[in-house]
């Protein structure tokens, strides 16, 4: 049964500074790998997806590393911003035919302190 | 063009009621995704319908049920409401398999 484990659970820095976040699961055998924002109360934005083929992925100030051999995935987040509180959770498909369920993370509470 | 849309985005049922929710995906996507999150399980995978069948199921008891339409929009519906139903409920779409893309999701309260 697949399963994962985000650390830390919350985790508050200053602005302007870089973190990182970071993801296990249990089980190399996945489709893919997609971190998600939460804001409280509302539903998920997606951030990042990585095939299982792929290494990284970067959008802007983010940047998604996916080592499937050691199931360890990491979110870097660049000069940090009050904007970017918020949950972060990271997603894995199974490899499973056809299916689209995602396992997720407990999620990792990020506050950015101005 | 627009995101996912569920309706309503907040419910307040009492035990024993049975309730339905509503997502209608992204255009053009046929893959529907029910979770519920709730603080002490987080997010858990209910089931996805593709092309109106049911291609996966989580560990919910018989309950929770849905369906898909031949437009794609999905409806899930919790017979006979317990407390520990009280969760936000989120409905994702996606094309091919790729990103998943959630709506806002619908807020249930049972009392």
């Amino acid at each position: 049964k697949q399963e994962v484990t985000q650390i830390p659970a919350a985790l508050s820095v200053p602005e302007g500074e870089n973190l990182v976040l970071n993801c296990s699961f249990t089980d190399s055998a996945i489709y893919n790998l997609q971190w998600f924002r939460q804001d409280p109360g509302k539903g998920l934005t997606s951030l990042l997806l990585i095939q299982s083929s792929q290494r990284e992925q970067t959008s802007g100030r983010l940047n998604a590393s996916l080592d499937k051999s050691s199931g360890r995935s990491t979110l870097y987040i660049a000069a940090s911003q009050p904007g970017d509180s918020a949950t972060y959770l990271c997603a894995v498909r199974p490899l499973l035919q056809g299916a689209q369920k995602l396992v997720f993370g407990q999620g990792t509470r990020l506050t950015i302190n101005p | 063009k627009a995101g996912v849309t569920q309706t309503p985005r907040y419910l307040i049922k009492t035990r024993g009621q049975q309730v339905t929710l509503s997502c209608s995906p992204i255009s053009g996507h046929r893959s529907v995704s029910w979770y519920q999150q709730t603080p002490g399980q987080g997010l858990q995978f209910l089931f996805e319908y593709f092309s109106e069948t049911q291609r996966n199921k989580g560990n919910f008891p018989g309950r929770f049920s849905g369906r898909q339409f031949s437009n794609s929009r999905s409806e899930m519906n919790v017979s006979t409401l317990e407390l520990g139903d009280s969760a936000l409920y989120l409905c994702a779409s996606s094309f091919l398999g790729n990103i998943q893309y959630f709506g806002a999701g619908t807020r249930l309260s049972v009392l």
